[in-house]
């Protein structure tokens, strides 16, 4: 299976601070992409990268991915109470995306 | 750009009956959607794959007959829950594949809340 692994699985933190989550898969990747989403609702795409690529910007918003590792990091830097909600990774290789189980985060005002 | 909406946002059903949800991508095409099924604080997990126009590709364990797939249009795709019973009550959630590719960035819908009573 493909399928991206989050850690940690819940994440608690103070507004202003940084949030930082890792994804782990087992196989090779075309891209692997993150995803927000708030209780009960549908997700929403925050940043795709590529097996090529190494880091990647948006925002506040900062991604790794480590081929060799088979590891990516999404870090959330000045964290809002509106960030709060679960964060997936997806990872892609020739079939479609499969998902791990998410982190939640949760941003303290 | 690239919206996809779902309909309806939340549905009650008896056991039994069949319900329709409804995917649109709304500014762009989509020869692809996929469809997933949520439960309460799991992941997504896919159900089948979406190709206007053919059959869909169903996920291993998931019943072709009673997950019923049509993708009508380049913007429409339907999942019809037939003989729905409690354990079909679940989050599904639709997306839309952009650049063709099942490998390439996808768009979520809303969601739609399925309880079957």
């Amino acid at each position: 299976s493909q399928q991206g692994e989050e850690d940690p699985q819940a994440l608690s933190i103070q507004e202003g601070e940084n949030a930082t989550m890792n994804c782990s898969y087992k196989t090779s990747i075309n891209n692997l992409q993150w995803y927000r989403q708030n209780s009960g609702r549908g997700l929403v795409h925050l940043i795709l990268i590529r097996s090529n690529e190494r880091e990647k910007h948006s925002g506040r918003l900062r991604v790794t991915l480590d081929t060799s590792k088979k590891s990516s990091s999404l870090l959330i830097t000045a964290s809002r109470a509106a960030d709060t909600a679960s964060y997936f990774c997806a990872v892609s290789g020739n079939t479609p995306l499969v998902f791990g189980k998410g982190t939640r985060l949760s941003v303290i005002a | 750009g690239a919206v996809v909406s779902q309909h309806p946002s939340w549905v009650i059903c008896k056991s039994g009956t069949s319900v329709k949800i409804e995917c649109r991508s709304l500014d762009f095409q989509a020869t692809t959607m996929f469809w997933y099924r949520q439960f309460p604080k799991q992941s997504l997990m896919l159900m089948a794959t979406s190709n206007e126009g053919s059959k869909a590709t169903y996920e291993q364990g998931v019943e072709k007959d009673k997950f019923l797939i049509n993708h009508a249009s380049l913007t429409l795709s339907t999942l019809t829950v037939t003989s729905a019973h409690p354990e079909d009550s679940s989050f599904y959630i639709c997306s839309a594949g952009v650049g063709g590719g099942a490998g390439n960035e996808q768009y979520f819908g809303p969601g739609t809340r399925l309880t079957v009573t």
